[in-house]
């Protein structure tokens, strides 16, 4: 089965800074990978997605890049704000297949102000 | 659309009883999923059912744990008896029909459930 590895698991920058966080997924059919966001007590969030015919994706101050390859994909956070503050789930599934997603472990985020 | 409703949204029990969860999944979606997340071991998937019939209980920890989906708009997961160590946020999710129009792949959680057993 699919085994999806993400780093790193704790991730602390300044307000501003840019954040990156990186995953590996085992499974050459996978061909879609979303990120899920979840604030402290809150419910994991769909943020941003990405299919296997685009290399990069952006969404304002976020963006996700693959590299079908390489077999890893990564989000990246712009002029980052404590909102931003949570943990940042990846994950693969296979459209057309079970589109059942295999979760990284996630990284918790912290932006000091 | 509410979302998907999850109850109780917390609960303490104490070790031996029987803890019964609750899901409503959001209204046209036919995938159900049933997660839990702690601490060491993340976000588990416990089951999922498709059209309400379970395709998948591998994740399923032990006997100790059943998960039901009587019809659409109703799941349940049962332990019975819990142990201190099933204490965990307990998350329910659907995904939308092909027929929906939208992104089949995309999970809406729930709010959870806490879950402790001491």
């Amino acid at each position: 089965g699919e085994n999806v590895e993400q780093h790193p698991s704790t991730l602390s920058v300044q307000e501003g800074d840019s954040a990156v966080i990186k995953c590996t997924y085992s499974d050459s059919a996978s061909n879609y990978f979303p990120w899920y966001k979840q604030e402290l007590g809150k419910r994991p969030q769909l943020i941003i997605d990405i299919r296997s015919n685009v290399g990069e994706k952006k969404d304002q101050r976020i963006a996700v890049t693959l590299n079908k390859t390489a077999k890893h994909f990564s989000l990246h956070i712009t002029e980052t704000q404590p909102e931003d503050s949570a943990v940042y789930f990846c994950a693969a599934s296979t459209s057309g297949g079970s589109y059942i997603p295999t979760f990284g472990r996630g990284t918790s985020l912290i932006v000091h102000p | 659309d509410a979302g998907v409703i999850q109850s109780p949204r917390h609960e303490v029990t104490e070790m031996g009883q029987e803890v019964t969860l609750r899901c409503k999944p959001i209204s046209g979606h036919d995938y159900l999923f049933w997660y839990r997340q702690t601490m060491m071991r993340g976000l588990e998937l416990l089951i999922y059912f498709n059209n309400n019939v379970p395709i998948d209980d591998s994740g399923m920890p032990e006997d100790r744990f059943s998960a039901k989906m009587p019809n659409a708009s109703f799941s349940t997961l049962k332990i019975q008896p819990s142990e201190p160590r099933d204490s965990a946020v307990y998350f329910c999710a659907s995904s939308p029909s092909l027929l929906s129009g939208r992104a089949r792949e995309t999970q809406y959680f729930g709010p959870g459930t806490r879950l402790l057993v001491l």
